[in-house]
């Protein structure tokens, strides 16, 4: 078990419609990373949150956003659902920011989504 | 140009035998963090070892350690003694520092299957 624990783990929801995924860290991780992982695309990053604020965005659409509340849990927002979008997503966190790159990240169970 | 690159798709190898796993990485940062992960069938990602880009000696964590060749942006990850529960997905990955945060990147992965 990493610690990392993301909710829920799966998830069908037809297109259009928008979808919030959980992700609450490690204990005393301020960082949190959301990926996606699909058959096409493999695993791509998509934004990372620190303490509650948005550190570095990878290949994030607009349709989606995300946050980092002050508890450190983080919920990625993704809407206007495509079928396109159907993937694992997963979360990771880690314990140190930036420039100090001596840490590694945990990963999540992750929330398998499917769009119908 | 690919910021990770796996170019094994499939390998097999004997139980209790070593296997190398390659990784190369293209990065002009002088500072970056190497990583592998394990993907077993059930889905989840578990970290396996770590290399920052100043380390002066290869990291080793427990059967695995990672042949960091600097010079030639090479970051293999060895196993030794396979064993059959070492049957999953590999996933190189690295992280660049992006502003005041991270960027990861990961490779498409190898799939290991250990032979009994």
């Amino acid at each position: 078990d990493s610690g990392v624990t993301q909710t829920p783990k799966h998830l069908i929801t037809a297109t259009g419609q928008r979808v919030t995924l959980r992700c609450s860290p490690r204990s005393g991780d301020l960082s949190v990373y959301w990926y996606q992982q699909s058959l096409d695309q493999g695993l791509q990053f998509l934004i990372q949150y620190y303490n509650g604020e948005e550190r570095a965005k990878g290949n994030i659409l607009e349709r989606f956003s995300a946050q980092q509340f002050p508890d450190l849990h983080s919920e990625l927002n993704l809407s206007s659902l495509e079928l396109g979008d159907s993937a694992l997503y997963f979360c990771a966190s880690s314990q140190l920011l930036g420039l100090v790159l001596g840490t590694e990240a945990f990963f999540g169970q992750g929330t398998r989504l499917t769009v119908v | 140009a690919q910021k990770i690159t796996q170019t094994q798709p499939g390998m097999f190898v004997q139980e209790k035998e070593a296997v190398t796993l390659d990784c190369t990485y293209d990065t002009s940062d002088p500072s970056y963090g190497l990583f592998w992960y394990k993907q077993p069938s059930s889905g989840e990602m578990i970290f396996l070892i770590y290399q920052g880009s100043y380390d002066q000696q290869n990291a080793t964590e427990g059967r695995y350690s990672l042949n960091f060749q600097k010079a030639r942006k090479s970051a293999n990850l060895v196993i030794s003694a396979s064993q059959l529960g070492d049957s999953a997905m590999y996933f190189c990955a690295m992280r660049e520092v992006k502003g005041t945060g991270n960027q990861f990147y990961f490779g498409t992965g190898t799939s290991l299957t250990v032979i009994p």
